[in-house]
């Protein structure tokens, strides 16, 4: 069964320094990859996505991820985080099924507190 | 192009009460989703729809059903609702496998 697997439940962290916010997962067929991140009293939006090619993904808000096949990772990374970045944010793999549907396995969440 | 909208943000039920959320969206695409969001445990899918006409159970179904009325809106209902579904529930839409979900704003359900 395909999991998702985040590490963290709360990450705070000064402005202006770098974040990682960890994901694993696990599945025994091919998996694509997104982060989505959630401000207070939203829905969740894109931030990246990784579906083939080169395993570093530039996303939006100069966030990026790494896929690691061989230590089943995608860990989130900025360089230097901005007080408006702190959100909570959602690791999860898609695949697809019979039916045409794409399931969809979401992380339990990181909570990314920026602290001035 | 409005993307994925819900209707009610709030509500406020009384055990055994009924209601019905709504979700439509605007992007032409075939799968739809309703999940729940409780703290620590992430989003869990309740319902879905990989096309119009057909529905499926999700992760958690026990106490809902929906209707998937058209192409544009998928409806998530409780027919008796409990303390126990108190929770933010998502409409989310998905344009097709390596696509990414789209989601709705919410709705704030309490249960008293």
């Amino acid at each position: 069964a395909q999991s998702v697997t985040q590490l963290d439940s709360q990450v705070p962290v000064f402005e202006e320094a770098p974040v990682e916010l960890r994901c694993n997962y696990s599945s025994s067929v091919s998996v694509y990859l997104f982060w989505y991140v959630q401000y207070p009293n939203q829905g969740l939006q894109l931030l990246l996505k990784y579906l083939s090619g080169s395993t570093l993904v530039k996303g939006i808000n100069g966030f990026e991820a790494e896929f690691n096949k061989s230590q089943t990772s995608f860990h989130l990374r900025k360089p230097s985080v901005h007080i408006s970045d702190t959100a909570e944010y959602f690791c999860a793999g898609e695949r697809a099924v019979s039916g045409g549907y794409q399931k969809v396995t979401f992380g339990t969440g990181t909570k990314l507190q920026v602290i001035p | 192009n409005a993307g994925v909208t819900q209707t009610p943000k709030f509500q406020v039920l009384k055990t055994g009460q009924s209601m019905t959320l709504q979700c439509a969206q605007d992007m032409n695409h075939n799968s739809m989703y309703w999940y729940r969001q409780d703290p620590g445990m992430g989003l869990r899918l309740i319902y879905y729809s990989a096309s119009e006409g057909t529905t499926d159970k999700g992760e958690v179904p026990n106490g809902y059903n929906v209707s998937r009325l058209n192409k544009r809106e998928f409806s998530l209902r409780l027919e008796s609702a409990a303390p126990s579904q108190t929770s933010v529930y998502f409409c989310a839409s998905n344009g097709g496998l390596n696509y990414e979900q789209y989601f709705g704003p919410g709705t704030r359900l309490t249960v008293t």
